[in-house]
């Protein structure tokens, strides 16, 4: 079977950093994406990973590790405006069918 | 920045009813994708499109789904005759090949079209 399973809220403070966790399992793989979705609107790209390790991005880092089916979104000097839902996504096939997650709703409190 | 668009932002319509759903792409992608998100759940994979063809396809894209490329720019998803469970928000997204992998790679996703069947 499919599946993508992360954690459904989190808390966290303005100015700290906080690791958004991922684990999945899908027949195909082709990549992990990080995807942010505010309320009403629709996902946005973070962050792409294909091969184990650690991508950073500004104030976004992602790590994948194959072997063992999971990845983090690392989100670091926190702002208000992080407060989102954040969408872990596994790309299924060559045409890069998305089957995503339920989705972490992240509260940044000041 | 090149985005990918989406008409109508909202539809409202009667349960046994056609609609279609409009999507321009962004314009040199190749790849092309309809996702559904239902109110409070997770984002679904409807249906991918390549080269003039479906590529793949989800349980959800039964026979009352179809998709169209009828001119070089729109993406049209037709839904024959909704039914309450329809409602949803519709996304529209479009990739290109990974430059080193050549796999559909970042998705852009359009604003969405919030269908609402009564």
């Amino acid at each position: 079977g499919q599946n993508i399973d992360q954690p459904t809220e989190m808390t966290a403070t303005e100015g700290a950093i906080v690791q958004i966790n991922c684990t999945y399992q899908t027949s195909g793989f082709n990549g992990l994406f990080w995807y942010q979705q505010h309320a009403g609107e629709a996902p946005t790209f973070l962050s792409y990973n294909v091969l184990d390790g650690l991508e950073e991005k500004g104030r976004f880092s992602s790590f994948l590790s194959r072997s063992k089916g999971y990845s983090y979104l690392l989100l670091k000097e926190l702002q208000m405006k992080d407060s989102a839902s954040y969408l872990c996504a596994a790309s299924a096939s060559q045409g890069g069918k998305l089957i995503f997650g339920q989705g972490t709703e992240l509260s940044v409190k000041p | 920045e090149p985005e990918v668009t989406q008409t109508p932002s909202h539809q409202v319509t009667q349960m046994g009813q056609e609609v279609i759903l409009r999507c321009v792409p962004i314009s040199n992608h190749l790849y092309f994708y309809w996702y559904r998100q239902i109110l409070g759940q997770k984002v679904e994979f409807l249906v991918s499109f390549y080269n003039n063809e479906i590529s793949e396809k989800s349980e959800i894209f039964d026979d009352q789904f179809s998709v169209e490329r009828p001119d070089g720019s729109n993406f049209t998803l037709k839904i024959r005759s909704t039914k309450l469970e329809d409602s949803a928000m519709y996304f529209c997204a479009s990739s290109d090949p990974h430059r080193r992998t050549g796999i559909a790679y970042e998705q852009y996703f359009g604003p969405g079209t919030r269908l609402t069947v009564t």
